[in-house]
């Protein structure tokens, strides 16, 4: 079946640093991509997406980059900020109706 | 606007027992969708509904079942818990699916299964 998986389980960073999470899809037909922050306690809150007719797109301090060709997504954080701390999760269409399939997520832990 | 509300937050439930989720939005949303999330895991989708009166079925249906009867509620029930279904579970909706469109999330229900 279709997986979506991520690189990292854990990411620690200096604040004011830059962050990236990657992830990784097996699906090549996947039309639509989409990054959530998860804070504890919380429900996974939406970042930025992204389709696949895009390899790039820009969101505030938030880049989405989209490689078709290895099936590859990552998440850019720029000047990473401690309310930046959270669970990110990459989240994948599976045939529309926003039936999405989630991979496990990345902590993101920001130091100062 | 409270957006998408889950009741209740926490249970703790028997063997065997059985109870019912409740997801309210106030959006006016065509599509909703359970979830749950496991240690570990992302989010899994365990039914989905298309609009008013529909269901369909996720990756992780068995053991529960939805109803949809009005368009603003999501009602995810068990009928036999199980250890098995010991989660956090979520509810979410999206002003459409097919056109794709930002799913909101509710705050969870932490469920355990003793």
């Amino acid at each position: 079946g279709e997986s979506v998986g991520l690189h990292l389980p854990t990411l620690s960073v200096q604040e004011g640093d830059n962050s990236i999470i990657n992830c990784a899809y097996s699906n090549s037909a996947s039309d639509y991509f989409i990054w959530y922050k998860q804070e504890s306690g919380k429900g996974p809150q939406f970042i930025i997406d992204i389709r696949s007719n895009m390899d790039k797109r820009q969101g505030q301090r938030v880049t989405v980059l989209l490689n078709k060709t290895v099936k590859h997504l990552s998440l850019q954080i720029a000047a990473t900020q401690p309310g930046d701390s959270a669970v990110y999760f990459c989240a994948v269409d599976s045939g529309g109706y926003n039936k999405l399939i989630f991979g496990a997520g990345t902590r993101l832990a920001v130091h100062p | 606007n409270a957006g998408v509300t889950q009741t209740p937050k926490f249970r703790v439930l028997k063997t065997g027992q059985s109870m019912t989720l409740l997801c309210a939005q106030d959006m006016n949303h065509e599509y909703m969708y359970w979830y749950r999330q496991d240690p570990g895991m992302g989010l899994r989708l365990i039914h989905y509904s298309v609009g008013e009166g529909t269901t369909a079925k996720g990756e992780v249906p068995d053991g529960y079942n939805v109803s949809r009867l009005k368009k603003q509620n999501f009602l995810l029930g068990l009928e036999s818990a199980a250890p098995s279904q010991t989660s956090v579970y979520f509810c979410a909706s999206s002003l459409l699916g097919g056109v794709i469109a930002e799913a909101f999330f509710g705050q969870g229900t932490r469920l355990t299964v003793v």
